[in-house]
């Protein structure tokens, strides 16, 4: 069974400072993606930045990227210039397979992030 | 810019009371999830559609759930009779197909039962 670990309840940075929050995940699979959601207040989870398990480089969107190793199992999420508005609950998922065979995404219990101005 | 629209945002009942919950996911999208959020943890999937068919609802009590997209676009999540754990955050996601990565999460329906 698949299994995402965030061994970081809370997070402090400083604004306009990097920050690196923890996954790292347990899979049987060969075939897996990974992901990362931002949920603020408001509740919505928004999605940030995906890593297919196949792909040689790591994952950046912007601001975010994924320091994806493979073999230590784990997929850290780096948020460069931290702002006051990346101040939300960060969670890693992973969906066992990939494309038409992917099956439900498994989430972590999440870290809370706060930007300090 | 297109929206999973979700309702109603809020909800308080009484146990042992019916309750129920609406989704609108993303025009065009064949896949919608209902997730189960309980304060401090990560979503739980219910139950997975793709059109109007579940794909996978092995995580949904059946005894007192109970989930619908009949014409394959909208969706009702229904619990019946309600019980104090079932206090959480219900999330709604839809995405363009079962395989594509990115899912589109709503608002939620935030459910409290007394």
């Amino acid at each position: 069974a698949q299994k995402i670990t965030q061994t970081q309840p809370g997070m402090f940075v400083q604004e306009k400072e990097a920050v690196t929050l923890d996954c790292t995940y347990d899979t049987s699979d060969q075939s897996y993606g990974l992901f990362w959601y931002k949920q603020p207040s408001s509740g919505e989870m928004i999605f940030l930045i995906y890593q297919g398990s196949y792909d040689e480089q790591n994952a950046t969107e912007g601001r975010y990227s994924l320091n994806f190793q493979k073999a230590r199992k784990s997929a850290n999420l780096v948020i460069s210039a931290s702002q006051l508005g990346d101040s939300a609950m960060y969670f890693c998922a992973m969906r066992e397979g990939l494309g038409t065979n992917a099956g439900k995404s498994t989430f972590g219990d999440g870290t809370t992030l706060t930007v300090k101005p | 810019e297109a929206e999973v629209a979700q309702s109603p945002r809020y909800k308080i009942t009484e146990k042992s009371q019916a309750v129920a919950f609406w989704c609108d996911p993303i025009s065009g999208h064949a896949t919608l999830y209902w997730y189960r959020q309980i304060l401090g943890q990560g979503p739980e999937l219910l139950v997975q559609f793709q059109d109007e068919s579940v794909v996978d609802d092995s995580q949904l009590p059946k005894d007192r759930f109970s989930a619908e997209r009949l014409k394959g676009v909208d969706s009702t999540l229904k619990i019946q009779p309600a019980e104090l754990g079932d206090s959480a955050m219900y999330l709604c996601a839809s995405s363009f197909l079962a395989a594509t990565y990115e899912q589109y999460f709503g608002p939620g329906t935030r459910l409290t039962v007394t």
